[in-house]
């Protein structure tokens, strides 16, 4: 069964840093999402992207914050000077079947 | 938010069948009822979804009230493997809508 696939798994960096993190989305699926998990608490929404273009955004998701599509399998979250609390697992989601999202393993993101 | 009121936690005998309530007292009509679980930190993973009729497949079942404000998820015969977070969720049936995750049920199935 086909499945989402994120890397790397865990990313350790250091406050103020750049972080790319990558996912390859199931092909043929049209939509994609990024969702964060904070230890303990709940998956939060970040993004989602249609057509090369952000369809909708969370409120989290601020101008630290960018996504791209740059070629036909990957889709990469950008945090461009990342802080502690943007420790987190960060999910990867495209849609398959219908509109049933499927989600990747995640990175864990540590900053330092 | 999430529209949707779980317990918080349940435990289920290994072998047994285990039934997780939700409440979703306001659901719209266009909305559909979908079920996650999270198996430690890895990714929410689809289980099913319905929106007014009762749906099994090969993980579950769904069943939903008639009025629609309430549902179950039965895993038939729970594992040590089906140790997880549940989450039951509500959402137009849209591609570009997000999931709404509330805090869902810890479900311990116990050997």
């Amino acid at each position: 069964e086909p499945e989402v696939t994120q890397t790397p798994s865990h990313q350790v960096t250091q406050m103020g840093q750049e972080v790319i993190l990558r996912c390859v989305p199931i092909s043929n699926h049209l939509y994609f999402y990024w969702y964060r998990q904070i230890l303990g608490q709940k998956v939060e929404f970040l993004v989602s992207f249609y057509n090369n273009e952000i369809s909708e955004k969370s409120e989290i998701f601020d101008d630290q914050f960018s996504v791209e599509r740059p070629d036909g399998s990957n889709f990469t979250l950008k945090i461009r000077s990342t802080k502690l609390e943007d420790s987190a697992m960060y999910f990867c989601a495209s849609i398959w079947e219908a509109d049933t999202q499927y989600f990747g393993p995640g990175t864990r993101l540590t900053v330092l | 938010d999430a529209k949707t009121t779980q317990p918080p936690s349940m435990d289920c005998a290994e072998g047994r069948a285990a039934n997780l309530p939700c409440n979703h007292s306001t659901i719209s009509g266009n909305e559909y009822v979908y079920w996650y679980r999270q198996i430690h930190s890895q990714g929410p993973q689809y289980i099913i979804h319905g929106l007014k009729n009762n749906e099994t497949n090969e993980m579950a079942s769904l069943i939903i009230t008639e009025d629609r404000k309430s549902s179950t998820l039965i895993l038939p015969h729970a594992t040590l493997r089906d140790t997880a977070v549940y989450y039951c969720i509500v959402r137009v049936r849209k591609p570009g809508n997000q999931f709404y995750f509330g805090t869902g049920t810890s479900l311990t199935v116990i050997p």
